[in-house]
């Protein structure tokens, strides 16, 4: 099994909402990931936790804050956001973090925001 | 110069035509190296990883070249559900840990 699960599908929020994306996987993964890919874009990588810690911030603006509350989980706490953070949002999970892993994406969270 | 750079595309090809992808890398310490395919709207997907012996899964064909740094994809007797954009993806050192990098992706279209 290979599933990564992501909710809502889609989210229509305005810019003075809070709002969560989340993430589950049963894989017995230790590393989780978040990406934003745009348009006719490859996904861009935001975050990286492994073993729940966060490794890797990739200059996110502080209105994206991710939280890995155990290893199966994952969320991205939105807050204030501008309309150019519309995107396909994406959840992945691998192993360990390391270089010989494989990541396997999630279906995704559609955000439009007003 | 891009970290990973594919084939612009599209590329625009027959039911059975055979096609090939290339794609270059610019880290010569990556670890490890992917084919993902992309439908319209949809998450990429792992296809295939890719190894310096070559590999093949079932019409798919993965070589890489670690001393060129270059990594191909060839599709013998495309589908018409192999149209999808098909992403070059590298898994290079980063501080401590490692990311992936995408090329910007090939779309294929097969056309009946």
């Amino acid at each position: 099994d290979t599933e990564v699960t992501q909710t809502p599908k889609h989210l229509v929020m305005g810019m003075t909402n809070k709002k969560s994306l989340k993430c589950e996987q049963h894989m017995g993964h230790r590393a989780m990931y978040w990406y934003k890919q745009k348009a006719k874009k490859p996904p861009e990588l935001m975050f990286v936790y492994s073993y729940e810690k966060l490794s890797i911030n990739e200059s996110v603006p502080s209105r994206f804050s991710p939280e890995c509350p155990n290893s199966s989980l994952l969320n991205l706490h939105l807050h204030a956001l501008q309309p150019e953070d519309s995107a396909l949002y994406l959840c992945a999970s691998s192993h360990t973090g390391g270089g010989a892993d494989t990541q396997y994406f999630g279906p995704g969270t559609r955000l439009t925001v007003l | 110069r891009k970290e990973v750079e594919q084939d612009p595309g599209p590329f625009n090809v027959p039911e059975g035509a055979t096609v090939a992808f290339n794609c270059t890398y610019s880290n010569s310490a990556s670890q490890s190296f992917f084919w993902y395919r992309q439908d319209c709207r949809k998450e990429p997907k792992l296809l295939m990883s890719v190894y310096s012996s070559g590999n093949e899964d079932g019409s798919f064909t993965a070589q890489l070249n670690r001393a060129s740094q270059y990594i191909s994809l060839l599709i013998r007797d495309s589908k018409l559900s192999d149209s999808a954009t098909y992403l070059c993806v590298v898994n290079m050192p980063l501080a401590s840990s490692y990311k992936l990098i995408f090329g910007s992706g090939t779309r294929l279209l097969v056309r009946p």
